[in-house]
């Protein structure tokens, strides 16, 4: 099984309020990784974890959080949505060792109002 | 800095015709290489990926990729386009653990 699941996978929030979305893997990666995608724009990593460490780029560390509770679980947390939060959100894992390819799920749409 | 450049940012070619879907990336170590396409409704899928050796490698459903080092290209080909090849498709440049992706090309194929 070589599926990556997210959910919820359409999210429809205000502005100001928390988003939680979920990830889930059972291919016993080592790597999940977060990504925003806008319309035009290339996908955008946000924040990826290799086994339990967290890595935040530069640009992005304060709007996101993250939490891996285990191998297969990883979750992105936005605490305050803005406008500018409204894109689709894409969840990734790779097996690093094999610098190998990603396994992308179908992604979650937020959409804040 | 690390990025990938996909010009053209739609391509519409009538079915049966050959496709170059261009692809330059800049990338300070040594570049794995991919490309993704991404269906309507579904996530991004491997397409074909470039580690080392021949630089023209195979991929799915007939897609075949040249890496082309000194032009820091890696153009994705196809020599007869099906319309269930509509699609958008991403490149990708990685050393280790970042991916970078391109905006994407979207490729509309007519009957």
């Amino acid at each position: 099984d070589t599926t990556v699941k997210q959910n919820p996978r359409y999210k429809l929030a205000r502005v100001g309020k928390p988003v939680n979305l979920i990830c889930s893997q059972t291919m016993n990666h080592d790597t999940m990784y977060w990504y925003q995608k806008k319309p035009n724009q290339a996908p955008k990593l946000l924040l990826f974890y290799y086994d339990k460490i967290l890595n935040r780029e530069a640009d992005t560390f304060e709007k996101f959080q993250s939490s891996r509770p285990n191998n297969s679980f990883c979750s992105l947390y936005i605490g305050s949505a803005g406008l500018e939060y409204s894109a689709m959100y894409l969840c990734a894992s790779s097996r690093s060792a094999n610098t190998g390819q990603l396994y992308f799920g179908e992604g979650s749409k937020l959409t804040v109002l | 800095a690390q990025s990938v450049t996909q010009p053209d940012a739609r391509v519409t070619v009538s079915e049966g015709a050959s496709l170059q879907l261009r692809c330059k990336y800049s990338y300070s170590g040594t570049p794995y290489l991919f490309w993704y396409v991404q269906y309507p409704r579904q996530g991004l899928q491997l397409l074909l990926k470039y580690y080392s050796g021949d630089p023209v490698v195979q991929g799915v459903n007939g897609f075949e990729a040249e890496f082309i080092k000194s032009n820091s290209s890696f153009h994705l080909r196809k020599a007869s386009v099906h319309w269930s090849d509509s699609a958008v498709y991403f490149c990708a440049v990685t050393g280790y653990q970042n991916f970078y992706f391109g905006k994407g090309t979207s490729l509309t194929v007519i009957p």
